[in-house]
């Protein structure tokens, strides 16, 4: 079993639509979490990053943690064409090990 | 300001060949990761560097592999001996201090035929 689960999809929503990313874990030592996503040839790029459980919201971003069921969620609101791509969650003890799930590709109808 | 440069993008080598895969960190940050991107999965952890000291390298898959950041600034990832299930994206990404954003580099495609 590997330490961090993603679906990987592939995720086919209208334009305008709420999308939900999941992903689960069995480490409990994981302190930080964070969302990437990455584009068709490119390096991930981060758009979340939370400590702990709870939520964090960046405009049309809403990550959530839930350390009690080690279950982490990223919603995109409104969705557009552009966010087109695959998500990875990611999460650490702290320090410089992170550990990645395997993706979900996201595609977005316009 | 400019962002983590990897080269070269993209590298084919024959099986047996040596590869060396450059990374220039974001100016400023201490820290330094490769990883390994195999297709349709996540990022592997490689190894991690703060300034030049290679403080973890368990994800190295083989003696093959081999990193170094001589001066603290730019890092290469050797492969010795090349087989093809090397083939894969090589990723940097780097951090900067008491922080534990990393940023990315586009990555190096290595094919191995």
């Amino acid at each position: 079993q590997k330490e961090v689960e993603q679906d990987p999809g592939p995720l086919s929503v209208p334009e305008g639509a709420i999308v939900s990313l999941n992903c689960t874990y069995s480490n409990s030592a994981f302190q930080y979490f964070m969302w990437y996503r990455q584009y068709s040839r490119k390096g991930p790029e981060l758009l979340m990053y939370t400590y702990s459980s709870g939520n964090k919201e960046d405009g049309r971003f809403t990550a959530q943690v839930d350390k009690s069921s080690k279950y982490i969620s990223l919603f995109i609101r409104d969705s557009q064409p552009s966010d087109s791509a695959t998500y990875l969650c990611a999460m650490s003890r702290g320090g410089f090990k992170t550990i990645f799930g395997a993706g979900t590709r996201l595609f977005v109808k316009a | 300001g400019a962002g983590v440069s990897q080269s070269p993008r993209y590298k084919v080598a024959k099986r047996g060949q040596d590869v060396a895969l450059r990374c220039d960190p974001i100016s400023g940050h201490v820290s330094l990761f490769w990883y390994q991107q195999a297709l349709g999965q996540g990022p592997e952890f490689l190894t991690y560097f703060q300034n030049e000291a290679q403080l973890d390298k368990s994800g190295l898959p083989s003696d093959r592999f081999f990193a170094e950041r001589p001066e603290g600034s730019v890092s290469t990832l050797k492969i010795q001996r090349t087989q093809q299930e090397d083939s894969a994206v090589y990723l940097c990404a780097s951090s900067p201090p008491v922080r534990d954003e990393q940023y990315f580099g586009p990555g190096t495609r290595l094919t191995v035929t």
